[in-house]
């Protein structure tokens, strides 16, 4: 059963601490997806990957946040320090490229105090 | 900036009904437009994608396209209190770029 994987699934931090999450996209799909969704804003890409390598992350505040894959299998996303406006639903979506259909993760549901 | 336009809704059908979701988008070079459907607390799952105009159907799912109007909607037939979510549209301007630009979604109720 092929599926996105995502860890934590759930996080409660002190503002000013470092958050990492990570996700294992579907084997075989080489772009990697990074959301973030609140009931403000909806979905809003961060970032996103292709063979490993970063082609866009101008959805991602740059001072405090960061992502990268290590290799293939994992994806990470870390905030540092982190802020109570971060508070959301994290969503790691992994695809094919070429294709345009994305496959989400279960979601790592942040909330920072 | 790319925009795709939903209802918020909610959409409130009784269960056997047909329910329609609508959805605009802004950009004309739009070529692949698809339907996620997410439950509360839980992420979005595709359900349906369509490519080209018209109609395309999948179980009790249909999508319609039409790029002239730059509308691409989704019928539920025989809807159930399962069906109740929020439905969220994404649409991607092809050409080898694989991001999608998501609506804000429309929630659907369906009362038994």
């Amino acid at each position: 059963d092929a599926r996105v994987t995502q860890t934590p699934r759930d996080k409660v931090t002190e503002m000013g601490q470092e958050v990492t999450m990570r996700c294992q996209p579907i084997l075989g799909h080489n772009t990697v997806f990074w959301y973030r969704q609140t009931m403000m804003q909806g979905l809003e890409l961060l970032a996103y990957f292709r063979n490993r390598a970063p082609l866009d992350d101008s959805g991602m505040p740059k001072d405090r946040f960061s992502a990268e894959m290590p290799d293939a299998t994992l994806a990470t996303l870390k905030i540092q320090p982190s802020e109570p406006r971060d508070s959301a639903v994290y969503f790691c979506a992994s695809g094919f490229a070429g294709g345009a259909e994305q496959y989400f993760g279960p979601g790592t549901r942040l909330t920072v105090t | 900036q790319k925009e795709v336009e939903q209802n918020s809704g909610p959409l409130s059908v009784p269960e056997g009904a047909i329910a329609s979701l609508n959805c605009t988008y802004s950009d004309r070079v739009s070529q692949s437009f698809f339907w996620y459907r997410q439950y509360s607390g839980k992420s979005p799952e595709l359900i349906m994608s369509i490519y080209s105009n018209g109609d395309k159907e999948d179980g009790r799912f249909t999508a319609q396209l039409n790029k002239a109007s730059q509308y691409v909607s989704l019928l539920i037939r025989d809807s159930q209190p399962s069906d109740s979510a929020t439905y969220l549209c994404a649409v991607n301007e092809g050409s080898g770029y694989s991001t999608l630009t998501f609506g804000k979604g429309t929630m659907l109720l369906v009362s038994p």
